[in-house]
């Protein structure tokens, strides 16, 4: 079955520690993006790629980096300069709207939630 | 920075009857969407409306769009205590249309 795959589902970062979330599609979707969600609120969009080895800046990359290597993974770093990175944290992948996927949605893993030790 | 705002934040209602949600936003739009989200899961989509189109059916759900009050609505049909879950609408923008900017969500609880 196609689709995309977080893990780990529960990570815990102490003080000081990058921790890096996995995102793996099998949907040979071109664009992939990392969202954060905080309780009751949307989502805010941390950082997007269109392109194998190419990514932007959301609205909220500081203290995040990413890595696109490859089509399929999309992982997200959380360093130690984000001072507040409790909250749950969504990948989801599309056709690249920029190529004529800009009528079409965006698919989403199920999330992987990130606490402080 | 967030565009669509949903309105209520919150609905209670009966199995049975119908639910709407209500999203603002406030730039021009290519498309409008609206996902579905269990507690802890992802987001799932479930329907798309594009700028050029007033209204789209799926099954229990009927969209609106309303262009010139930058507004739409989604209506359940015939709630199930299954449709409990936070609905969420997205904008891609005109002329920004890499991303898609979401608003805070409708928590709908069905009650049996």
């Amino acid at each position: 079955d196609g689709g995309i795959t977080q893990s780990p589902k529960y990570l815990f970062r102490k003080e000081g520690q990058n921790v890096t979330l996995s995102c793996e599609q099998n949907l040979n979707h071109d664009a992939m993006y990392w969202y954060r969600q905080d309780p009751g609120q949307g989502l805010r969009l941390i950082y997007y790629s269109q392109i194998v080895n190419d990514f932007q800046k959301g609205d909220i990359a500081e203290g995040y980096s990413v890595s696109r290597e490859k089509k399929e993974s999309f992982p997200l770093t959380v360093t130690s300069a984000q001072k507040n990175p409790t909250a749950f944290y969504l990948c989801a992948s599309s056709a690249d709207p920029s190529r004529g996927g800009v009528n079409q949605p965006q698919h989403f893993g199920d999330g992987t939630r990130l606490s402080i030790l | 920075s967030q565009q669509g705002e949903e309105d209520p934040q919150a609905l209670s209602i009966q199995e049975g009857e119908n639910a709407t949600m209500n999203c603002s936003y406030k730039t021009s739009i290519n498309n409008l969407q609206w996902y579905r989200q269990n507690s802890g899961r992802g987001l799932v989509h479930l329907i798309l409306i594009r700028s050029n189109e007033r209204e789209k059916h799926s099954g229990r759900l009927r969209v609106t769009l309303d262009t010139s009050k930058k507004s739409s609505s989604l209506l359940i049909t015939a709630s199930r205590a299954a449709d409990t879950a936070s609905y969420f609408c997205a904008t891609r923008r005109q002329g920004g249309s890499e991303k898609l900017v979401f608003g805070k969500g409708t928590k709908l609880t069905v009650n049996p």
